[in-house]
């Protein structure tokens, strides 16, 4: 299994720039979210989807677009990139089972000039 | 709102030495989490507590969840330096219910072992 993948790893935007940042696992979890790190600040929840075709927002939803066309795959649209939104991106699953962990993608390194 | 609060937020140690990092959260929980992270890197799943009273121990790292107290403890024993990195709590805030992954996270505590 190679969990949880992301790409890219890095990527510089120019402000106003759209991306998406794609997020694939292959352990067949309903559940998967987006976080952003920014320093000192831990993780924050962005989106995140129960099953595909299901989303809603986490606490810091704004500029930030997903969809869940299939349980694989979970992409995050940046719609127009703000220097704000320079970050480290994590995306993450879970299994509805008895294993509670949440798995981390290797996470994407934005930078918005 | 559910709130996560960590302290320390930085921790200096000797090696060999025991020290306690605490995490408290405001909304009533019964899923805590412990990760651990190293510098430009994912986070790594510690423990999964998810009762009253759970306690889960990993080598020199010891985990307890108190939810009446809304505290959760991560205690290190006679530290080494490998146990240096950034830890987090996470608090699952859809308590009593179906875990969706909700989680809301602490903001670290950057822990340093010196020889």
């Amino acid at each position: 299994n190679a969990g949880v993948t992301q790409t890219p790893k890095f990527q510089v935007l120019k402000t106003g720039q759209s991306m998406t940042l794609q997020c694939a696992q292959d352990m067949n979890h309903e559940y998967m979210s987006w976080y952003r790190q920014d320093p000192g600040m831990g993780l924050r929840l962005i989106h995140y989807s129960v099953g595909a075709g299901i989303t809603d927002q986490g606490e810091v939803p704004n500029g930030y677009n997903v969809s869940r066309s299939t349980t694989e795959d979970f992409p995050l649209r940046l719609l127009s990139a703000a220097p704000s939104q320079t970050s480290v991106y994590f995306c993450a699953s879970k299994d509805l089972g008895l294993d509670h962990t949440q798995y981390f993608g290797p996470g994407t390194r934005l930078t918005v000039l | 709102e559910l709130k996560v609060e960590q302290n320390p937020l930085f921790l200096s140690m000797q090696e060999g030495k025991n020290y306690t990092i605490y995490c408290n959260y405001s909304t009533t929980s019964d899923r805590l989490y412990w990760y651990r992270q190293d510098p430009g890197k994912s986070l790594e799943s510690l423990f999964v507590l998810l009762s009253n009273g759970a306690v889960k121990q990993e080598g020199r790292l010891m985990a307890s969840l108190d939810t009446k107290a809304r505290l959760s403890t991560l205690h290190i024993t006679a530290a080494v330096h490998d146990l240096s990195a950034t830890y987090f709590c996470a608090v699952d805030g859809n308590a009593g219910g179906t875990s969706y992954g909700k989680l809301t996270f602490g903001q670290g505590t950057i822990l340093t072992v010196h020889p």
